[in-house]
């Protein structure tokens, strides 16, 4: 079946630092990959995505490049900001749509000025 | 665009009674879907709704139901509230169809706590 292994956290960082958060999946055939956000007290956000192999997804100074041999997608940041303290959501979506996302567990991320 | 909306945003209910959440998609968006957060489970999902049917269905008994009116507006319903339903409910839009990338917008959720 499909499935989305994050590492744990929680994550501790000094403002300034290199983010990654590692994120392997098992599907069939290529799905889409998700990073979603998750801030205290609010719903997920839509961070980046990628649809299909060797895709580089960014925003906001995030990356994560949709890695087909290694079936990863790891998310990077150069210089995390205390701002960005927050949960992350690695996610798939099968082949073709119409199936629910299936999310990681999540890893929570605390930056300290 | 206004994004998904939820009400309420926090509930307090007593095992046994029953609530209704409420979510309103994204205008123009046909499909509802609706996930339970807890701190021991992440996020799992409860039921997905287009075009007023139910398309997908997670793993959650019965008490757990939901529906979809002709606006695309959707309400779950939890019935016989146990003390394992407090949870964060969150509820997310996509425009639904065919598509290959299934990207989905979330609301705010609403936090349940059952006492």
């Amino acid at each position: 079946g499909n499935s989305v292994t994050q590492m744990e956290g929680p994550v501790t960082l000094s403002e300034e630092a290199f983010l990654t958060i590692n994120c392997t999946y098992t599907a069939t055939g290529y799905p889409s990959l998700f990073w979603y956000v998750q801030y205290p007290g609010e719903g997920l956000q839509l961070l980046l995505k990628a649809t299909k192999a060797d895709d580089k997804g960014s925003n906001k100074g995030f990356e994560a490049t949709y890695r087909k041999e290694t079936t990863s997608f790891h998310l990077e940041k150069g210089s995390v900001q205390v701002s960005d303290s927050a949960v992350y959501f690695c996610a798939l979506s099968p082949l073709g749509g119409n199936t629910p996302l299936v999310f990681g567990k999540g890893t929570r991320l605390s930056v300290i000025a | 665009k206004a994004g998904v909306t939820q009400t309420p945003r926090y509930l307090i209910k007593t095992r046994g009674q029953q609530v209704t959440l409420s979510c309103s998609p994204i205008s123009g968006h046909r499909s509802v879907s609706w996930y339970q957060q807890t701190p021991g489970q992440g996020l799992q999902f409860l039921f997905e709704y287009f075009s007023e049917t139910q398309r997908n269905k997670g793993n959650f008994p019965g008490r757990f139901s939901g529906r979809q009116f002709s606006n695309s507006r959707s309400e779950m319903n939890v019935s016989t509230l146990e003390l394992g339903d407090s949870a964060l409910y969150l509820c997310a839009s996509t425009p639904g169809g065919t598509a290959l990338s299934y990207e989905q917008y979330f609301g705010p959720g609403t936090r349940l706590t059952v006492t």
